[in-house]
């Protein structure tokens, strides 16, 4: 099956610091990735749209030069949060499809701690 | 706008019992519903979706979108279905870009 790898699992990083979390997709190309942030008890907020090859889109209200996203390969997206503060602490999900009606695949998530 | 309405953040149900999940959602085009499961430590994997009609592991969902609602139901909860479930939408763009409930713990007491 299809299968999305998230890494890191787990960062803790000091304020003013950039973090880059990678979302693999390991045995399909995935044109589109979405980027996910989680609060504790809250759902999944999408943050933002990885386009392979162009700029991502980013929902109302993030700010794109916080959250870079680079998807420079079929297989590959990055974000990279950028002087990181403590407020930036959150579970950040990558999830990828193959296209069109395929079903979206989810990454295990990446915990980030700024301290 | 988009959005998912899961009304229960917690459900507690016995071994056996029936379950309904409920969500109503709110989209002025023609909505894609989804049902996604996250089981302790594993990642948010599809369960089903409505476009399909499947039952997957006895569960099924209808969308009413007279009720504009797509509830998630199993006649016999077994244990192994303690988990979160997410209601989520697409605005009719595949699979794509989804919005999601805010989930419901459902835990099934033995």
């Amino acid at each position: 099956g299809a299968v999305v790898s998230q890494h890191p699992s787990w960062v803790i990083c000091k304020s003013g610091t950039s973090v880059k979390i990678e979302c693999r997709s390991l045995d399909f190309q995935a044109t589109t990735m979405f980027w996910y942030r989680q609060f504790p008890k809250q759902s999944l907020m999408l943050m933002a749209t990885s386009n392979e090859g162009s700029k991502a889109t980013y929902e109302q209200g993030v700010e794109k030069d916080k959250f870079l996203i680079n998807h420079a390969s079929l297989t590959l997206s990055t974000l990279t949060v950028t002087s990181a503060h403590p407020e930036d602490s959150s579970f950040y999900i990558c999830s990828a499809s193959r296209g069109g009606y395929s079903p979206l695949h989810f990454g295990n998530g990446t915990r980030l701690t700024v301290t | 706008a988009q959005r998912v309405t899961q009304p229960e953040k917690l459900l507690s149900v016995f071994k056996g019992a029936p379950v309904e999940l409920k969500c109503n959602y709110s989209y002025s085009g023609s909505p894609e519903l989804f049902w996604y499961v996250q089981y302790s430590r594993q990642r948010l994997q599809l369960l089903l979706r409505h476009i399909s009609r499947e039952s997957i592991k006895g569960f099924t969902a209808d969308l009413n979108k007279g009720e504009t609602s797509f509830h998630l139901k199993k006649p016999f909860a077994q244990e192994e279905d303690s988990a979160m479930y997410y209601c989520a939408l697409s605005g009719g763009q595949g699979a794509q870009k989804l919005v999601f409930g805010q989930g419901t713990r459902l835990t099934i007491n033995p």
